[in-house]
C-alpha cells in the first residue's frame, strides 16, 4: 500500500541558505500535518492544511511556510535557517479533517552547518 | 493547557518480564488517546487508540479518565517490542496530535 512519501530524506544547509521539504500524501487524504523533531526532543506541530486551506497552526517560526497544492502535496519552506532548525520533520496524512487515523512519513533529517 | 507526560526516557527490562509505560495527560474536553511506534530507523505507526479498546502485538492501553492516565502495558516482553514508543492526545474533533516525549523501551535476551 502507498504510504507517506517525504523527499528528500537528507538534507544539509547553510546558515542563512533556505530549504524546501515536500509531503506526498497517501492517496485520497485530504489532510497534511507538519511536525518537527529536535534531538531528544518530542514531536512539536507545526501547521496543519486541511483542502489545500490552513487548517491549524502551532509553533512554526516566522522564516517558514507552507502550502497544499491542488494535488494534496504539501511543501514546507524554511528560510534564513539558523542552526536550531536542525531536525527531523516529518509529515503525516489524513483524511475526513483528520478524524481517521493519521500516517507519518519517514521523515526529513535537515542538518544545517 | 494540553499536555502529554511520559515520565520514563528510558525503560530496561528482560525478555518475558512485565513492562508498563507511562503516560499522563492534562486536556480540557474529552481527547482521544494514542499510543504511536518507531522501531529503528522507520516512520512512526500507531500502535493503539483507546477507542478501539484493542490489543495489538500483546499490548493494551487502559484510558483512566480519574487518574488522566493512558498506560501502555505488556504482560511479557520480547526483544522485537524494542522501540520508542510515544503516547499522543488529539482533540476529540481530530485535528493535530500532542506528542509526549516518549519513552525507549529496550528488551534485553
Amino acid at each position: 500500500a502507498a504510504g507517506v512519501i517525504q523527499s528528500p530524506r537528507h538534507l544539509i544547509k547553510e546558515k542563512r541558505e533556505t530549504a524546501t521539504l515536500k509531503c506526498y500524501p497517501i492517496p485520497r487524504h485530504d489532510t497534511v500535518y507538519w511536525y518537527q523533531q529536535g534531538p531528544g526532543q518530542d514531536p512539536q506541530f507545526l501547521i496543519s492544511f486541511y483542502e489545500k486551506m490552513q487548517s491549524d497552526k502551532g509553533s512554526i517560526p516566522d522564516r517558514f511556510s507552507a502550502q497544499q497544492f491542488s494535488d494534496y502535496h504539501s511543501e514546507l519552506n524554511m528560510s534564513s535557517l539558523e542552526l536550531g532548525d536542525s531536525a527531523l520533520y516529518f509529515c503525516a496524512s489524513s483524511h475526513q479533517g483528520g478524524r481517521t487515523e493519521a500516517f507519518f512519513g519517514q521523515g526529513t533529517r535537515l542538518t544545517v552547518v | 493547557a494540553q499536555r502529554v507526560t511520559q515520565p520514563e526516557k528510558l525503560l530496561s527490562v528482560f525478555k518475558g518480564a512485565p513492562v508498563e509505560l507511562k503516560c499522563n495527560y492534562s486536556y480540557s474536553g474529552s481527547p482521544e488517546l494514542f499510543w504511536y511506534v518507531q522501531y529503528s530507523r522507520q516512520r512512526l505507526q500507531l500502535l493503539l487508540r483507546h477507542i478501539s479498546r484493542e490489543s495489538i502485538k500483546g499490548f493494551t492501553a487502559d484510558l483512566n479518565k480519574g487518574e488522566t492516565s493512558f498506560h501502555l502495558k505488556k504482560p511479557f516482553a520480547q526483544e522485537e517490542d524494542s522501540a520508542m514508543y510515544y503516547c499522543a492526545l488529539r482533540g476529540n474533533q481530530g485535528g493535530k496530535l500532542i506528542f509526549g516525549q516518549g519513552t525507549e523501551l529496550s528488551v534485553k535476551p
